[in-house]
């Protein structure tokens, strides 16, 4: 089955413990992105990645890092989180055709709260 | 930055009814989709129109684009309770680089049975 899938669905922590939450997906898609979903924000891009290695700032990348070193991989990386940071995340993906991109594939959300 | 405003923010109906939700945006655009988010999950991709496209349909899916007023709606026709949900929109501006979408905040759909 096509899919996004995020680990950990959820998690508790407190500020300054380094975290990762990762995203794979198996549909052989050069984009990535990650996005934070806030109240009253709507989502917003934290970073994206064309293809293996090209990596790029979004819209709110600060206390954020991202890698990508394998196409279906694209971990993101909170190395001193701080309650700021709580939030609903998400994962998306999507598959290049010519020029543009296909819409997107998500995942189902990591709910990370910072304590 | 959040380019698509979305209109109204939450709507309640009931069953059998249509929803209409519309969206607003600010500069030019390959296309705008539109995406269904359940509670707790992911979004999903429902519908694609491109801008030079005004409408499509989509079973009970209906968009149109109107690229002069920079706005787009999606028709939900005969609604069910299963249909309730956010529902997005998100433009592919002609000047991002390449795959970023630009989403709204959402209309809230509650679907009365």
């Amino acid at each position: 089955e096509a899919q996004v899938t995020q680990n950990p669905r959820y998690l508790i922590t407190v500020t300054g413990k380094k975290l990762t939450v990762t995203c794979s997906q198996n549909m052989n898609h050069e984009y990535m992105s990650w996005y934070r979903q806030d109240p009253g924000l709507g989502l917003r891009q934290i970073y994206y990645s064309m293809n293996v290695e090209v990596t790029d700032k979004g819209d709110v990348p600060e206390g954020y890092k991202v890698s990508r070193k394998e196409k279906r991989n694209f971990p993101l990386i909170l190395e001193s989180p701080s309650p700021n940071q709580t939030s609903l995340y998400f994962c998306a993906s999507s598959l290049k055709q010519g020029a543009r991109y296909q819409p997107q594939h998500f995942g189902d959300g990591t709910r990370l709260s910072i304590l | 930055s959040q380019q698509g405003e979305e209109d109204p923010q939450a709507l309640s109906i009931q069953e059998g009814e249509n929803a209409t939700m519309n969206c607003s945006y600010k500069t030019s655009i390959n296309n705008l989709q539109w995406y269904r988010q359940n509670s707790g999950r992911g979004l999903v991709h429902l519908i694609l129109i491109r801008s030079n496209e005004r409408e499509k349909h989509s079973g009970r899916l209906r968009v149109t684009l109107d690229t002069s007023k920079k706005s787009s709606s999606l028709l939900i026709t005969a609604s069910r309770a299963a249909d309730t949900a956010s529902y997005f929109c998100a433009t592919d501006d002609v000047y991002n680089q390449g795959g970023k979408l630009i989403f709204g905040q959402g209309t809230e759909l509650s679907v009365k049975p």
